[in-house]
């Protein structure tokens, strides 16, 4: 158990809609990172939230946003969802940045969407 | 772009062998990290390397961060079945991103 939790475990949705992807990080950590894990692939960096702010994207589209809220769980939303937008969507927490060593990520177990 | 190759792709062992696994990058780096993920599973820090030439063990893990800063090993030895899964490696670029590589996908055989 890393502390990190996130909602929903699984969901299916259809080309074109927009979903909302939530987690929590665990308690007090104040860095959130989002990741798209495709089958088969290593996880891939979509942003990173520090105190309620983007401070760092991967290549990932506009439509793909984010928010930190000031308890420090963030939400990710994909607007007009494409169906090479199905993966594992994993949320990562980590204590504050810039720590020397600091470094280590704990990870939820990921929400794993379908669009069909 | 970054390109971060794993080697093998995939290993089938029989439980109580040795296993080594690589990882190369085409930049120098200062932070190398191993991550195993099981199914349906978040990945896990195995283990963590910060200097050039650095070897360090977490139980029957070891993995050694080369003196190029272009590459790591992690070695896994007498595999037992719950080692099975899939290993990453993963650089910090800047801004404190983590970048994955493609994986290592491990089987052991009781």
């Amino acid at each position: 158990e890393t502390g990190v939790t996130q909602s929903p475990t699984h969901l299916i949705k259809t080309r074109g809609q927009q979903v909302t992807l939530r987690c929590s990080s665990q308690s007090g950590h104040n860095t959130v990172s989002w990741y798209q894990q495709a089958l088969g692939q290593g996880p891939q960096f979509i942003f990173q939230y520090y105190r309620e702010e983007e401070n760092g994207r991967g290549n990932f589209p506009p439509r793909f946003s984010g928010l930190q809220f000031p308890n420090y769980s963030s939400e990710l939303n994909v607007n007009a969802l494409e169906l090479d937008d199905s993966a594992l969507y994993l949320c990562a927490s980590r204590p504050a940045m810039g720590l020397t060593g600091n470094t280590e990520a704990f990870f939820g177990q990921g929400t794993r969407l379908t669009v069909v | 772009g970054q390109q971060l190759n794993q080697s093998p792709q995939s290993m089938f062992i029989q439980e109580g062998e040795d296993v080594s696994m690589n990882c190369t990058s085409s930049s120098i780096f200062n932070t190398w990290l191993w991550y195993k993920q099981d199914p349906g599973e978040g990945p896990v820090l195995l283990i963590a390397l910060y200097k050039a030439g650095e070897l360090t063990s977490n139980g029957r893990l070891t993995a050694q961060f080369g003196i190029t800063r272009k590459d790591s090993f992690l070695n896994i030895s007498a595999s037992i079945p719950s080692d099975v899964g899939i290993y990453f490696c993963a650089l910090i670029r800047s801004g404190n991103q983590f970048y994955f590589g493609t994986g290592t996908s491990l089987t052991v055989i009781p």
